[in-house]
């Protein structure tokens, strides 16, 4: 009963393709988040969403396009691949913005040849 | 802006205890977390505190805030070789009411047997 998971665990793609994550939650946690981890393990916030509303994006590139068809599920679906997109990507949830418990996924660690 | 600040790394000798620092700079922070992150692996939330609180003891952990130097700390008593990780400090601020965590660097703790 895995409280937030992100499918799939790995991927590896060229330059130029697109690709999507998925991360589902079943906490019943109103807030959901994704951050990038990059290679020297510094971890920024990209985007949060509560009750499937856009709250931050954090200049992120429009190639990056988070969805969220429900309170449950935050994917993001990334255009146009390029290098410096690799990283470990990392989906989390907290019951709503003001703080408290923030949970995260087991991320997905993405590798642009 | 918001910053956290850790040091990067520290070694110990198992059995000892260690004491992991971190200072912020947004007073307005609400929450402080400590996040554990083993090789190849995701976030773990090993515990945070509310701003209002001086101290969180849990088990082996005890956390210390001081609000006025804006330092938090994380002690962990009896050091074991699976406590070999990198332990994240983070915070969020209420005064956005974004939910977003702002993380420090790191600090690589190396226990010793």
């Amino acid at each position: 009963d895995t409280a937030v998971s992100q499918t799939p665990k790995y991927l590896v793609t060229q330059m130029g393709n697109d690709k999507s994550i998925k991360c589902e939650q079943n906490l019943g946690h109103d807030t959901m988040y994704w951050y990038k981890q990059d290679s020297k393990k510094f971890l920024k916030i990209m985007f949060s969403y509560n009750n499937k509303e856009l709250i931050i994006n954090e200049t992120v590139p429009n190639r990056f396009s988070p969805k969220s068809p429900d309170k449950a599920h935050l994917n993001l679906h990334i255009n146009s691949l390029e290098l410096g997109d690799s990283a470990v990507y990392f989906c989390a949830s907290s019951q709503d913005l003001t703080g408290g418990e923030q949970f995260f996924g087991p991320g997905t660690r993405l590798t642009v040849l | 802006g918001e910053d956290v600040e850790q040091s990067l790394f520290l070694s110990v000798r198992e059995g000892d205890s260690s004491v992991i620092n971190c200072t912020y700079t947004d007073s307005s922070s609400t929450y402080l977390y400590w996040y554990k992150q083993e090789p190849g692996a995701g976030l773990q939330l090993l515990t945070y505190i509310f701003s209002n609180m001086d101290m969180k003891q849990d088990q082996r952990l005890t956390v210390l805030l001081n609000k006025k130097d804006k330092h938090l700390s994380l002690r962990i008593a009896d050091t074991q070789t699976g406590d070999s990780a990198i332990y994240f400090c983070a915070s969020v601020t209420g005064s956005s009411n974004t939910g977003k965590l702002i993380f420090g660097q790191g600090t690589t703790l190396q226990v010793k047997p």
